[in-house]
C-alpha cells in the first residue's frame, strides 16, 4: 500500500495569514497516460462528511474559494490557504488515488490561533 | 444534482449481521465506481473498497478483504455494504462516495450512517 504522511498533525494560524499542509506519499503518484499526479484534497467539518477541494493535485473543484491551491509532483505535495477564514476551520486529507487500496493521510486539524 | 443518500443509524451486537445502503440519483449510476470509506469515532478516513455497478467488479482493501462485502445493484441504483458478523471494532461513520472514474478522486459523498456495535 502507498503511505500517505501528512505534516503537521495540528495547525494554529491567525485569520487573514497563510495555511500550508504538507502531504508526503511513500511512492511516486504521477500517472504517466495524463502526467498528473493522483493526488486529491479534501475537508472535513464536524459532523460532515468530507468535501473535495482540489484534484491531481493543483485542480480546484467548481465552487472552491480560490484562496484553496494545490501543489506539487511526485512524492510531496501541498495545500496552501492563502488567507484564512473563519469557516476554514476542519480537518484536511490528502489521499493518493494512483494504486488500490486509495490510502488517505492521517489528516490535519487546522484551528484558528 | 448528484445525490449519495445512505440508509440510517444502526446499533447493532456483536455476532449480528447488517447490510447499509448508499441510493445514487443524478446520474447514470451503472457508470461510476462506488467507493466505501470507514471512519472510526475521532479518526481519519480509511479506503474499504470500491465496486462498479455496471459490472460488480468489486475491489477491497487487503484490510477489508473477506470482512465485508461491497454490492451494487443498478436495477435501482443502490450499492451496499455488508457484514456477516459484526464486532465492537466495526463501530464507526460509514461513507460511500462517487469516483469520476477508476483513477479519480471522490466527487461526491454520502452523509455517512452510523454503525454502533455493542453488547
Amino acid at each position: 500500500d502507498i503511505v500517505m504522511t501528512q505534516s503537521p498533525d495540528s495547525l494554529a494560524v491567525s485569520l487573514g495569514e497563510r495555511a500550508t499542509i504538507s502531504c508526503k506519499s511513500s511512492q511516486n503518484v504521477l500517472y504517466s497516460s495524463n502526467n498528473k499526479n493522483s493526488l486529491a484534497w479534501y475537508q472535513q467539518k464536524p459532523g460532515q462528511p468530507p468535501k473535495l477541494l482540489i484534484s491531481w493535485a493543483s485542480t480546484r473543484e467548481s465552487g472552491v474559494p480560490d484562496r484553496f491551491s494545490g501543489s506539487g509532483s511526485g512524492t510531496d505535495f501541498t495545500l496552501t490557504i492563502s488567507s484564512l477564514q473563519a469557516e476554514d476551520v476542519a480537518l484536511y486529507y490528502c489521499q493518493q488515488y494512483y494504486s488500490t487500496p486509495y490510502t488517505f493521510g492521517q489528516g490535519t486539524k487546522l484551528e484558528i490561533k | 444534482e448528484v445525490q449519495l443518500v445512505q440508509s440510517g443509524v444502526e446499533v447493532k451486537k456483536p455476532g449480528e449481521s447488517l447490510k447499509i445502503s448508499c441510493k445514487a440519483s443524478g446520474y447514470t449510476f451503472s457508470s461510476n465506481w462506488i467507493a466505501w470509506v470507514r471512519q472510526m469515532p475521532g479518526k481519519g478516513l480509511v479506503w474499504m473498497g470500491i465496486i462498479y455497478p455496471g459490472d460488480s467488479d468489486a475491489r477491497y482493501s487487503p484490510s477489508f478483504q473477506g470482512q465485508v462485502t461491497i454490492s451494487a445493484d443498478k436495477s435501482i441504483s443502490t450499492a451496499y455494504l455488508q457484514w456477516s458478523s459484526l464486532k465492537a471494532s466495526d463501530t464507526a461513520m460509514y461513507y460511500c462516495a462517487r469516483l469520476e472514474a477508476l483513477r479519480s478522486s471522490f466527487d461526491y459523498w454520502g452523509q455517512g450512517t452510523l454503525v454502533t456495535v455493542s453488547s
